[in-house]
């Protein structure tokens, strides 16, 4: 059973450039959790996604980013005229059920770097 | 505001040693109180976890303490190994939606 796969592993844009950052789920798993990591910091929750819906994006910044988890293939974040304090790890995390007990796999996250 | 404050942020030991880190939170309807590791460059895995109707759980080398009344919870590593090197995060998840509310993280170094 694979694990959460994220691609790419690393990511180098210019400012203004549009990011894409992909997350695939463990098989399974219908939700889906975005985290930051700047560097010298912790994780901060971006977004929660099951099919087809956002649930919470509390943690997102208003503008520039967005989500989706379609219903086929994986879920995708989206940042769009990057800049350089977007450079950070972006992970994915996969849950099988919403009950806070179960277990969050992290993917290997995606290392974005804005010139 | 949910908050988790973790400490130390940095943390060295010899091996053999005990390490110890703490982690504070303020949210009382916090219902599951994990452990996460991280090595560099690599995601977060899950290490340990407790649930509040017991005040300790071991799992060989690794045991958390839990202290509901005082709002803490502890991470302790027994005769900690280099292998053991890494960034501990803990991360009481929101009982509504799941979403993981990370500690500061702390680095831990363990010399041979």
């Amino acid at each position: 059973n694979a694990g959460v796969m994220q691609n790419p592993r690393h990511l180098v844009r210019r400012r203004g450039q549009e990011a894409r950052l992909r997350c695939s789920p463990m098989k399974g798993h219908s939700h889906v959790y975005w985290y930051r990591q700047l560097p010298e910091e912790g994780l901060k929750f971006m977004v929660y996604l099951q099919k087809e819906n956002i649930i919470d994006e509390s943690g997102m910044p208003k503008e520039r980013f967005s989500a989706e988890f379609p219903k086929e293939g994986p879920s995708i974040l989206r940042i769009q005229q990057v800049v350089r304090g977007d450079s950070a790890a972006y992970f994915c995390a996969s849950s099988p059920l919403i009950e806070s007990y179960n277990e969050q796999f992290f993917g290997p996250g995606t290392r974005l770097t804005v010139l | 505001q949910q908050q988790v404050k973790q400490s130390p942020q940095s943390l060295i030991v010899q091996k053999g040693g005990i390490s110890i880190i703490n982690c504070a939170y303020e949210n009382t309807a916090f219902d599951y109180f994990p452990w996460y590791q991280q090595f560099p460059g690599k995601g977060p895995a899950l290490l340990i976890a407790i649930r509040p109707d017991v005040s300790e759980k071991k799992e060989g080398r690794f045991t958390i303490s839990f202290n509901k009344s005082a709002k803490q919870f502890s991470l302790h590593i027994m005769d900690s190994q280099p292998g053991d090197s890494a960034t501990y995060f803990c991360a009481p998840p929101s009982s509504n939606t799941g979403k993981l509310i990370f500690g500061q993280g702390t680095t831990l170094q363990v010399k041979p």
